[in-house]
């Protein structure tokens, strides 16, 4: 079965850094880009981050660039989101995605997500 | 950056109806669409992607159609488990976008 199990959420001071960690089971995760998308609380989805199968290339939305830095261990099957300077409005549930990559890209499966919380 | 609308932001329908969503991009983007189901508590689900393919394991009742500005998610006969927020997605370039979001509930 094919799974994404993200963790390292919780709550953090502004200005503070958190880690989260996504990891991978059922595929051959060497194989395919990874994406985070995030979801404020009663709010839409916000695509915030993506990297290829080798780390060749990554991207960032404009609203994280910066302070986050996405990354991957494909031999620990492993997907990280570095945060920091965190601010109020990046509290949200963070998803790990598995992005398929064909002619047109996809998100499948997401993992059940971690809840982010930055409060004084 | 390419924005993504989609219409209405609500939906009260009831089981047995037929609804459409419409989603529509700031440029063309080809079939470059996806679409996506959300329950309350629960991560994204892929329905469709690349405009009009169903993903496997999603129920005939749910299509897709539409290219280049215009798109639209259709449901042909609501069951209860269809009642939930659906988002689309433009994979056409980075950022790929989502719209804001359609949430379907219970008349």
């Amino acid at each position: 079965e094919v799974q994404l199990v993200e963790s390292g959420g919780g709550l953090v001071k502004p200005g503070g850094s958190l880690r989260l960690s996504c990891a991978a089971s059922g595929f051959t995760f060497s194989s395919y880009s990874m994406n985070w998308v995030r979801q404020a609380p009663g709010k839409g989805l916000e695509w915030v981050s993506s990297i290829s199968s080798s780390s060749s290339y990554i991207y960032y939305a404009d609203s994280v660039k910066g302070r986050f830095t996405i990354s991957r261990d494909n031999a620990k099957n492993s997907l990280y989101l570095q945060m920091n300077s965190l601010r109020a409005e990046d509290t949200a549930v963070y998803y790990c995605a598995r992005e398929t990559v064909e002619v047109i890209n996809w998100f499948d499966p997401w993992g059940q997500g971690t809840l982010v919380t930055v409060s004084s | 950056d390419i924005q993504m609308t989609q219409s209405p932001s609500s939906l009260s329908a009831s089981v047995g109806d037929r609804v459409t969503i419409t989603c529509r991009a700031s440029q063309s983007i080809s079939s470059y669409l996806n679409w996506y189901q959300q329950k309350p508590g629960k991560a994204p689900k892929l329905l469709i992607y690349a405009a009009s393919s169903l993903q496997s394991g999603v129920p005939s009742r749910f299509s897709g159609s539409g290219s280049g500005t215009d798109f639209t998610l259709t449901i042909s006969s609501l069951q209860p488990e269809d009642f939930a927020t659906y988002y689309c997605q433009q994979s056409y370039s980075t950022p790929g976008a989502f719209g804001q979001g359609t949430k379907l509930e219970i008349k």
